[in-house]
């Protein structure tokens, strides 16, 4: 079946330094891709919706400066969060639809824990 | 606007015992999607099932079932004969028929089965 890979699984960071959080869909394309960000015992909640070519669509209340998205191909988006602090500490969820099958359910990746020292 | 209500927060029961968690959704939309993903300790998300709006008939597969009721905008999954294994976070989801966008999670129930 449909597979989301996510890199990397765990990290740690100072803070303000920048972190790269890559979402691959493996074995199919993905003109849309979806990024959540989930706390410690909540919900997920989506942040930005990333379209490939184009730019990102972010939710309110999320910074597009702070919270960097790049769709460069149909198999991969990546979220950049810059200058990160330790309120930015969270589990980073992406997920995707296959091109052309918007009634498929959405495939997630396994999910980035974020922690900022 | 569409919201997805999840109201028992937390459920313990013992290995073997049956148990339901409630959904109960909101939308203006005729199309929808009602999901279920399992969120176990390790953090990815496993896709239980999805429903239509305009499917009503209830689902089992193995020990899970869901019994959609669109007069009660609800949507309950019932474990049958839990198993530690079954100790998660389960999220219940709607989405719009079409795009993804609008891709709404509950805010959880986290279950926990006791040997």
């Amino acid at each position: 079946g449909a597979v989301v890979s996510q890199h990397p699984s765990w990290v740690i960071c100072k803070s303000g330094t920048s972190v790269k959080i890559e979402c691959r869909s493996l074995d199919f394309q993905a003109t849309t891709m979806f990024w959540y960000r989930q706390f410690p015992k909540q919900s997920l909640m989506l942040m930005a919706t990333s379209n490939e070519g184009s730019k990102a669509t972010y939710e309110q209340g999320v910074e597009k400066d702070k919270f960097l998205i790049n769709h460069a191909s149909l198999t991969l988006s990546t979220l950049t969060v810059t200058s990160a602090h330790p309120e930015d500490s969270s589990f980073y969820i992406c997920s995707a639809r296959s091109t052309g099958q918007s009634n498929s359910p959405l495939h997630f990746g396994n999910g980035t824990r974020l922690t900022v020292t | 606007a569409q919201k997805v209500t999840q109201a028992q927060t937390e459920i313990s029961v013992v290995e073997k015992e049956d148990v339901t968690l409630d959904c109960v959704y909101e939308t203006r939309d005729t199309t929808y999607y009602l999901f279920w993903y399992k969120q176990p300790p390790s953090g990815e998300l496993v896709f239980l099932i999805r429903r239509n709006s305009f499917d009503e008939q209830n689902e089992i597969s193995g020990r899970y079932s869901w019994n959609f009721q669109k007069s009660t905008s609800s949507f309950n999954f019932t474990i049958t004969a839990s198993q530690v294994v079954d100790s998660a976070v389960y999220f219940c989801a709607l989405s719009e028929a079409l795009g993804g966008q609008n891709f709404v999670f509950g805010p959880g129930t986290r279950l926990s089965v006791l040997p």
